[in-house]
């Protein structure tokens, strides 16, 4: 079974933080990676895509891939209370075309 | 980028109906999935449909399940004989070519009585 972990939270921080959400999945040859931001009620809304070793960041946000820990951390600076919602971690497996698994998601709080 | 639409939002049905959940692509992208997500549970993946085939499938997606894509620009997910389980919110997704990236639709939430 290949799976992916998140721990659930609920995580909160004060607006202007960094939130740090985090993400391990068991299947070492997975080669691609996601996050996508849940509201409530809501379908997942894609945040940022991660291939290779390293960050990747796209305003406030930033994707980190250690593939050798089988890691994958989003963070989100400047923090705003529009920013929670339950984010989900995403992977696609090896063996598999293009099917995503996803973790159970991060609740994720920020304090005005 | 523009999502998919789906129709119905919202789907009342009784045991053992059949269902049939529909999502329209904006844009002209060749794959496209199923997903589903129980109330308070992960997001499943159930089937992804390339090029008007089946490319993938789940163990979810059981012979209660069906996909086809009937007019070329509707794509379709059927549920026979509808279970109490099988309520959950459905989402559609489509793909671009070339890129792994999946966009998702609003979702059709299914309550099976």
């Amino acid at each position: 079974q290949k799976e992916v972990e998140q721990n659930s939270g609920p995580l909160s921080v004060p607006e202007g933080a960094i939130a740090s959400l985090n993400c391990t999945y068991s299947d070492r040859g997975s080669q691609s990676f996601f996050w996508y931001r849940q509201y409530s009620g809501k379908s997942p809304e894609l945040i940022m895509s991660i291939y290779s070793n390293g960050d990747k960041e796209d305003g406030r946000f930033t994707a980190q891939l250690n593939k050798a820990s089988q890691y994958v951390s989003l963070l989100i600076r400047d923090s705003q209370p529009s920013d929670s919602a339950t984010y989900l971690c995403a992977v696609n497996p090896s063996g598999s075309a293009r099917q995503l698994t996803f973790g159970s998601g991060t609740q994720l709080t920020v304090l005005p | 980028e523009p999502e998919v639409t789906q129709t119905p939002s919202h789907q009342v049905t009784q045991m053992g109906q059949e269902v049939i959940l529909r999502c329209v692509p904006i844009s002209n992208h060749l794959y496209f999935y199923w997903y589903r997500q129980i109330l308070g549970q992960k997001v499943e993946f159930l089937v992804s449909f390339y090029n008007n085939e089946i490319s993938e499938k789940s163990e979810i997606f059981d012979d209660q399940f069906s996909v086809e894509r009937p007019d070329g620009s509707n794509f379709t997910l059927k549920i026979r004989s509808t279970k109490l389980e099988d309520s959950a919110m459905y989402f559609c997704a489509r793909g671009p070519s070339g890129q792994e990236t999946q966009y998702f639709g609003p979702g059709t939430r299914l309550l099976v009585l």
